[in-house]
């Protein structure tokens, strides 16, 4: 079975450092690979995806993930941390069954502090 | 303004009392899909939909109930909500036919549901 993993609840990051949230996954075959960020009373908002080719991927308020194929981990990274990147964060891979779901890690809350 | 519009965004109810949330998308997509956010679950999805007239249920369909007479339309329905089905839900779209899209799902802001 398909699965997405986020090893760590919480990550807490100084401002202007950087920050890396972690995810691992597992399939069968070639993965579709999405970071979501999620503010307070507020939906999802889709940040980047891996489809295929390079393996970093540049997404959107400066975020980006590396894809590693050996490892079969999709790191968010952001090279300056701000403290409006507090939020909680979701490692995502898209279902390779009928359904079209993407199944979710479990989430990690970013805290970047002043 | 692209988006997944949802209500209410917060309802307080008693159990037994039938209830629709509505979900709407304004950007043509045919794949639409209900997830449940629970504490240290992460979203498991609900139900989705391919098209209109095409739906399925995904992990957690028990007590649920959707249709899909429109495109832009995705209702979820709880015919006789019960305690356990208190939860932040979302709606999400995305254009292409589901698993074989590589396109993102783009959500609502959710609708968070309380059964007494």
């Amino acid at each position: 079975a398909q699965s997405v993993a986020q090893p760590e609840d919480q990550v807490n990051v100084a401002e202007g450092n950087p920050l890396t949230v972690k995810c691992t996954y597992s399939v069968s075959g070639n993965p579709y690979l999405f970071w979501y960020v999620q503010y307070p009373n507020r939906g999802l908002q889709f940040l980047l995806k891996y489809i295929t080719g390079d393996n970093l991927v540049k997404g959107s308020y400066g975020f980006e993930a590396e894809f590693n194929k050996s490892q079969t981990s999709f790191h968010l990274k952001k090279p300056s941390a701000l403290v409006s990147d507090s939020a909680l964060y979701f490692c995502a891979v898209r279902d390779y069954g009928n359904t079209g779901k993407l199944i979710f890690g479990q989430g990690t809350t970013l805290q970047v502090k002043p | 303004e692209a988006q997944v519009t949802q209500n209410p965004r917060y309802l307080i109810t008693v159990t037994g009392k039938k209830l629709t949330v509505t979900c709407s998308q304004n950007m043509n997509h045919e794949y639409m899909s209900w997830y449940r956010q629970d504490p240290g679950l992460g979203l498991r999805q609900i139900y989705y939909s391919m098209n209109v007239e095409v739906t399925d249920k995904g992990d957690v369909p028990e007590g649920y109930k959707v249709s899909r007479k429109e495109k832009r339309n995705f209702p979820l329905i709880l015919e006789s909500p019960s305690p356990n089905q208190t939860s932040l839900y979302f709606c999400a779209s995305s254009s292409g036919q589901g698993s074989y899209s590589n396109q993102p799902q783009h959500f609502g802001d959710g609708t968070r549901l309380s059964i007494l």
